[in-house]
């Protein structure tokens, strides 16, 4: 167990709605990064948070968002779905010293039908 | 365009004898690099690392090697063990800490009796 916690684990939508995915960091954690892994695909960085602020940003399309709470629980909001958003959508955090290590939570499942 | 690629999408290798993963790399800016494991309905697991100032780095039965003028790293196991079968990731992260990892695609370690 990582410490980091996704839900939910799984989620089936169809194509134009908007979901939201939620991210709990590990204690003490101030990092959040979110990562899409799309079939065949190798992980994808999307977006990074510290602290609640956007600390980077990768290939996060549009329509994707994303904020961190003050209590560092994170969230990624998917609008607009369509076939092509369905993936595995891991979140990670990591403390101000281990930057470079991020963990990993198991996952959300996102299926668009 | 990848700037960290694992050509091989998977490695068969019989139980006890060395398995090699290899990861090669394009951007010159990256100064960290570490491998993940990840079985399958679980988040990637961190294993070990390496800074861009050395060239060697060791912990157990895993040694990682990065030859940065070749922009290759790889992942060495010794013995294989039936519990080492999974995807195994190398990623790659440039200054300072603050920005999300660049993924391969993985390579699926297969460990035959």
């Amino acid at each position: 167990d990582s410490g980091v916690t996704q839900t939910p684990k799984h989620l089936i939508t169809a194509t134009g709605q908007r979901v939201t995915l939620r991210c709990s960091p590990r204690s003490g954690d101030l990092s959040v990064y979110w990562y899409q892994q799309s079939l065949d695909q190798g992980l994808q960085f999307l977006i990074q948070y510290y602290n609640g602020e956007e600390r980077a940003k990768g290939n996060i399309l549009e329509r994707f968002s994303a904020q961190q709470f003050p209590d560092l629980h994170s969230e990624l909001n998917l609008s607009s779905l369509e076939l092509g958003d369905s993936a595995l959508y891991f979140c990670a955090s990591s403390h101000p010293g281990q930057g470079a290590r991020p963990f990993f939570g198991q996952g959300t499942r996102l299926t668009v039908v | 365009d990848q700037q960290v690629k694992q050509n091989s999408p998977s490695l068969s290798v019989q139980e006890g004898r060395i398995s090699i993963l290899n990861c090669d790399y394009t951007n010159s800016m990256f100064d960290y690099f570490l491998w993940y494991k990840k079985y399958p309905a679980e988040g990637p697991t961190f294993l070990i690392s390496i800074s861009s100032i050395k060239d060697k780095n060791e912990d157990g039965r895993f040694t990682v090697f990065l030859n940065k003028s070749a922009k290759h790293l790889s992942l060495h196991i010794v013995p294989s063990q039936p519990g080492d079968s999974a995807v195994y990731f190398c990623a790659a992260r440039a200054g300072g800490g603050a920005d999300g990892l660049t993924f391969g695609k993985g390579t699926h370690l297969i460990i035959q009796p």
